[in-house]
């Protein structure tokens, strides 16, 4: 199975401050379509994960423009660009390209 | 609007059966892979199955295989999971969501215990 490996684990960060995110995969996650089928996900307190970035770098619909995701290959960064009180909570990244389906561990965004 | 609604989660004797199901609107349901996702208390995602949009194959994880079930009703646009010889460690809230994890549901808390 494909391991995805976030860093850092956790992440305290003061309102404005911009914030990076690692994800690394044990393998490329370009599939034979030629999509790489990495997405962003934040779960807040008490709430199911929502999708914040599909397909590496696409914001979904209704997402701030702070948040953006880069990368290629076997290495992807989620960006936030100046926290704002509302995006504390876990974010896990999500391959999807390579069966099984698998996540990263979480980052924990908390407010220093 | 996007909905999907889990319902039939609760506390259950290890070895037990339960099945959890998942109703869905706001989109084309025949059209979409569907998956469980489950989440242990104070721990991360983990995938537990997905089942193809016509229901044409399923796929599971290695520790539910043979155990659980997941099927799905198109024309009522449901998804389940049949969860039989339930153990201590499928405890969890089990989310159900499309395939490529865009839209999620609230969640159902399954407990196993004695």
């Amino acid at each position: 199975d494909v391991v995805l490996t976030q860093t850092p684990p956790t992440l305290s960060a003061t309102i404005g401050q911009s914030v990076s995110i690692s994800c690394r995969s044990s393998q490329s996650l370009l599939h034979s379509n030629g999509n790489t089928y990495l997405n962003w996900l934040l779960q807040r307190p008490g709430q199911p994960p929502q999708l914040l970035i599909y397909l590496v770098s696409r914001l979904e619909s209704g997402v701030p423009n702070r948040f953006s995701g880069s990368g290629s290959g076997t290495d992807f960064t989620l960006k936030i660009s100046g926290v704002e009180a509302e995006d504390l909570g876990v974010y896990y990244c999500v391959q999807s390209t390579h069966a099984p389906p698998t996540f990263g561990g979480g980052t924990k965004l908390e407010l220093k | 609007e996007v909905q999907l609604v889990e319902s039939g989660g609760g506390l259950v004797q290890p070895g037990r059966s339960l099945k959890l199901s998942c109703a869905a609107s706001g989109f084309t349901f025949s059209d979409y892979n569907m998956a469980w996702v489950r989440q242990a208390p104070k721990k991360g995602l983990e995938w537990v199955a997905t089942i193809i949009y016509d229901g044409s194959r399923t796929y599971y994880r290695d520790s539910v295989k043979g155990r659980f079930t997941i099927s799905r009703d198109n024309a009522k646009s449901t998804l389940y999971l049949q969860m039989d010889s339930l153990r201590s460690e499928d405890t969890a809230t089990y989310y159900c969501a499309t395939g490529y994890f865009d839209y999620w549901g609230q969640g159902v808390m399954v407990t196993v215990s004695s």
